[in-house]
Order: structure tokens, then sequence, then C-alpha cells
């Protein structure tokens, strides 16, 4: 019984570089979050998908973050442009469904900006 | 929005003591109260949760209570082992329909000395 998978593991982009993040959920699982831990620090809720829609986004940045997730193929996000304080480590959870449903985490994506 | 607030922010026990950590949350919306433990470079993983139709809830040598009154709960752990040690992470959500983001506590890192 597979639980949430990320891929890569770890990642390193130069300052400018476009990152790519990848979830799956768990098997039977149709709504994942993405959240992002800065060292020393709690995680931050960024973007909460269910498949095809984006149901809030309130935590995310402005400008150069995107997440999608959908109908085939695993939720992405995706960083544009990264800079130095884009380095964190990127966690994605996923659910059953939306109603009263616990959130089981990945072993998440450290992303490092050089 | 909604805000957590964790402590103590370390905490050492002797091996066979009790630990206790207390989180307090701001948003009265909020009825959904998980635990996380995170160990060094892995996802936190759900230890267990309460809701707000429950005062206490136990699983072995892991309790949490919740005084919504005072908006504050508590993951208590008895009988420590070496392998409690790790970071534990208390969470809020107001579980609401579009609205499943946690919100984090900083953390407490817990050292269970044998």
């Amino acid at each position: 019984n597979a639980g949430v998978m990320q891929n890569p593991r770890h990642l390193v982009r130069r300052r400018g570089q476009e990152a790519r993040l990848r979830c799956s959920p768990m098997k039977g699982h149709s709504h994942v979050y993405w959240y992002r831990q800065l060292p020393e620090e709690g995680l931050k809720f960024m973007v909460y998908l269910q498949k095809e829609n984006i149901i809030d986004e309130s935590g995310m940045p402005k400008e150069r973050f995107s997440a999608e997730f959908p109908k085939e193929g695993p939720s992405i996000l995706r960083i544009q442009q990264v800079v130095r304080g884009d380095s964190a480590a990127y966690f994605c959870a996923s659910s059953l469904s939306g109603s009263g449903d616990e959130q089981y985490f990945g072993p998440g994506t450290r992303l490092t900006v050089t | 929005g909604e805000n957590v607030e964790q402590h103590p922010s370390t905490l050492s026990v002797q091996e066979g003591d009790s630990a206790v950590i207390k989180c307090t949350y701001s948003d009265s919306a909020s009825n959904y109260f998980p635990w996380y433990k995170q160990e060094l470079g892995k996802g936190p993983q759900l230890i267990i949760d309460i809701r707000s139709n429950v005062g206490e809830k136990k699983d072995q040598r892991i309790a949490v209570t919740l005084n919504k009154t005072a908006k504050h709960f508590s993951l208590h752990i008895t009988e420590t082992q070496p392998e409690d040690s790790a970071v534990y992470f208390c969470a809020a959500s107001p579980r609401d329909t579009g609205r499943r983001a946690l919100t984090f506590g900083s953390g407490t890192r817990l050292q269970v000395q044998p």
C-alpha cells in the first residue's frame, strides 16, 4: 500500500531556472495539498487541488508559482525563475476526500537554489 | 486567518517520563486538530487527531486533549522511549467546504534521554 510519493527527493537549481516538483497521492486519494517548510520552521500551506481544479490557492505566492493536478498523472508544483529564498522543503499531502479526512504527507522535495 | 502557537520549542525528558506539548489557536471556526511527528529528513507523520466534538482521545501511549472554550489543545506522551525523539507539530483546520488548509505550529523538538 504505497504512500504519497514525491520526486525528486532533492533538486538543485541555479537562480533563474525552473523547478518542477511532482507528487503522486496515495491510491484512491483525489485531494492534494502542497506545503512549504523553511529550515527550523513549521509547514506553511500553499495550495489545495482536486483533479483538474484548484480549490484554494490562498497560500501561493502571486508570481512565479503555479500548481496543477491533471486528470491523469501526478500533481505538479512549478516554480519559475527560482531565487535563493525559494530554497526549502516542499511537502505534498493527500486525502481521500475533502470532508473531514486526514492528510497524509509524502517525504518531501528539498530544493536548493544556488 | 488562523494562528497556532506551540510550546515549548524544545523538550528534554528521561526515558519513561511523560512529555506534554501545548498549542493554542485563534480561529474559533477551527474544528480539526491533528498532531504530526517529523523525523530528520522525512515527511510529517500523522500520529493522532481530535475533532471539536470530542474533549479527549487516547491511542496507547499518546493522548490529546482539547479545550474549545480556551482554544487550546495538548499532546501527552506517556512512558517515553528514545524512538519518540523527533519534532512534533500541532495543526488546526476549519474543515469547511473548500477550506482544508492546515495551519501548523512552529514545532517542538523532543529529546528522550536513555
